[in-house]
């Protein structure tokens, strides 16, 4: 089973900064990866999936990059509205996984 | 407007028993496979299960293997998670979710139910 650790668990920031996740797989998952956000007593929300494309609807302010091991999701100036927890999940093997999240939290 | 709303969670005693439904509408419910993902009180995300478009082929995670069983009703737009020999590591709110194009993503959830495994 793949495990996908992300970092930082807590990150702080304010409104207009810009914001760096990171998602490490424990083996490749070439570039089937996607990231949710998830706010307090809502369902996640599909963000990026394959590593680098927009979900529908989903503002340019959002980006994904990465292959094989190593990703990372940029928020390049933060909302209000972005604060809420992200979690990367990868369906390069089976079962689909998903990693323990990260917090993004005003400052 | 996809819209995934699901129900018949509640709290159950170990080793009791539990239906949850999930009813789909605004997109061609029988093209798409669907999934169940949960989340245990304050944790992260976990896939549960997964059905095809015809019902034809099922896979579940290990830990609910042999208790756990997913079907569908395309006639009534209806996805389903027959719930048995339920252990308390099983509680967490159950989503419902659209697979994103065959892919294991995930773009449309319901608002969840919440499942409660306790004596």
């Amino acid at each position: 089973e793949i495990v996908l650790t992300q970092s930082p668990a807590t990150l702080s920031l304010s409104p207009g900064e810009r914001a760096t996740l990171s998602c490490r797989a424990s083996q490749s998952v070439s570039s089937y990866l996607a990231w949710y956000q998830q706010k307090p007593g809502q369902a996640p929300r599909l963000l990026i999936y394959d590593a680098s494309n927009r979900a529908t609807g989903i503002p340019a302010r959002f980006s994904g990059s990465g292959s094989g091991t190593d990703f990372t999701l940029t928020i390049s100036s933060l909302e209000p509205e972005d604060f809420a927890v992200y979690y990367c999940q990868q369906r390069s093997n089976w079962p689909p996984h998903f990693g323990q999240g990260t917090r993004l939290e005003i400052k | 407007e996809v819209q995934l709303v699901e129900s018949g969670g509640g709290l159950v005693q170990p080793g009791g028993s539990l239906r949850l439904s999930c009813a789909a509408s605004g997109f061609t419910f029988s093209s798409y496979w669907m999934s169940w993902v949960r989340q245990a009180p304050g944790k992260g995300l976990e896939w549960v299960a997964n059905i095809k478009q015809d019902g034809s082929e099922k896979y579940y995670v290990d830990s609910v293997k042999g208790r756990f069983t997913i079907s569908r009703d395309n006639a009534k737009n209806s996805l389903y998670l027959q719930m048995n020999s339920l252990r308390a590591e099983d509680t967490a709110v159950y989503y419902c979710a659209r697979d994103f194009g065959s892919t294991y993503y995930f773009d449309y959830w319901g608002q969840g139910t919440l499942v409660t495994v306790s004596s």
